[in-house]
This record gives structure tokens, sequence and C-alpha cells, in this order.
């Protein structure tokens, strides 16, 4: 069954330093989409980065790049430069479904809580 | 551009009773999916809907209704509420069928059951 892991339910960080937050993932599926998205108090899910299966380089969108370990299947979410508004949950997350017909649920990890100190 | 809007943000309800949350997708997404994030866990799936037909369904009871319109908003239906049932309730909308890309999530609805 496909299912996605993370070990670091909190984290503590000094402002302006680095964070790496763990995803490990299982899936049978050749082709898969991995995503991160941030989860602020007021609760919504906002997109940060995705990264495709297929894709031979690792996904970066400003502060944030995806660390894409295939044969590991690891996708850690690295960010750069950390900010006091960065203080939210973050999720890890798979793409489901084989098809454009088929069902493309997103399977969610339990989720890390990052909280950055000033 | 309008992002997901979902009503109401905010609902108390009894044990028993039934609630209708509503979801209006991001212009021209056509898919619509229904997830319930409980209390310090991940969202779980509950269902999916594409050009108005169902697509998936999560590992839900019956109590779990929902269904999509022309204008490919959604209402999603829980009956015979239960404790258990109170949770973020989150919307999302793909432009297909969400294969290629993930979803855009609206801000939920707060589903509280006494």
């Amino acid at each position: 069954a496909q299912k996605i892991t993370q070990t670091q339910p909190g984290m503590f960080v000094q402002e302006k330093e680095a964070v790496t937050l763990d995803c490990t993932y299982d899936t049978s599926d050749q082709s898969y989409g991995l995503f991160w998205y941030k989860q602020p108090s007021s609760g919504e899910m906002i997109f940060l980065i995705y990264q495709g299966s297929y894709d031979e380089q690792n996904a970066t969108e400003g502060r944030y790049s995806l660390n894409f370990q295939k044969a590991r299947k690891s996708a850690n979410l690295v960010i750069s430069a950390s900010q006091l508004g960065d203080s939210a949950m973050y999720f890890c997350a798979m793409r489901e479904g084989k098809g454009y017909s088929s069902a493309s649920k997103i399977i969610f990890g339990s989720g890390t809580r990052l909280s950055i100190r000033p | 551009d309008a992002g997901v809007t979902q009503s109401p943000t905010h609902l108390i309800k009894t044990r028993g009773q039934q609630v209708t949350l509503r979801c209006s997708p991001i212009s021209g997404h056509k898919s619509v999916s229904w997830y319930q994030q409980v209390l310090g866990q991940g969202p779980q799936f509950i269902f999916q809907y594409y050009e108005k037909e169902e697509r998936g369904r999560g590992n839900f009871p019956d109590r779990f209704s929902a269904r999509q319109f022309p204008n490919y908003s959604s209402e999603l239906n829980v009956n015979a509420l239960l404790l258990g049932d109170s949770a973020l309730y989150l919307c999302a909308s793909s432009p297909t069928g969400g294969r290629n890309y993930g979803y855009t999530f609206g801000s939920g609805t707060r589903l509280t059951v006494v």
C-alpha cells in the first residue's frame, strides 16, 4: 500500500538557519508525484513544491528545494534561510492514480511542526 | 483570481444532525476533492469528483456523500453526525483529475460536533 512517513513530529530551528524536513514514501507505482504543503494555524494547505517521479533534477522553488532520492524513496524538503513566518505544520504528500480517468487522490504524511526561534 | 472558497468557515452541530459543506473551485478547474483532517493528523481523502462524476472514494462510511454541480462547485453531506466527525474539512480543486500536479486547497470548514 502507498504510504508517506514523516518521522519528525516537531522541530525547532534558529532563524536564518537552513532546515531539512524528512519524508519517506512507499509505492509500487512507477509514475507518481510528491508534494510538500505548508499548513499555518489558519488551516489552509499551501502548496510549496512538486517532484515528479521521472524528473531527473531536484525541484526548487525559491527558498524551498526537494532532495529527491528515488532509490531510497525519500523526498526531503530543505528550507534555506528560515524565517519566522515559516513556523507551521509541513506535510509531505504523494499523488496516487495511474491514469487521467482514475481518481488521483493525494495521501499525506502525519506532518512535522516547524517552529522558528528568533 | 479567486482561490478555492469554502463555506461556512466554522460550524457547530449536535450529534445525530446532518451537515452540508460547500466548495467553489478555482474558475476553470473541473476536479474537486474532499479531505477530512482530524486534529493532529494529516488530511484523509474522502471523495474526488471530476466532470460531475465520482472518481474516487476513501474509506469513509455511507453517512458521507457528495455531489458536483454543472458549475463544478461541490457539496459534502454528512448524516447522523458523530463526535468523531469533528474535524477540519478541506476542499481542493485541480484543472484535470489531478494526475499531473497537485491540488489547490481552500481554507477549510472547521466542524465541531457536540
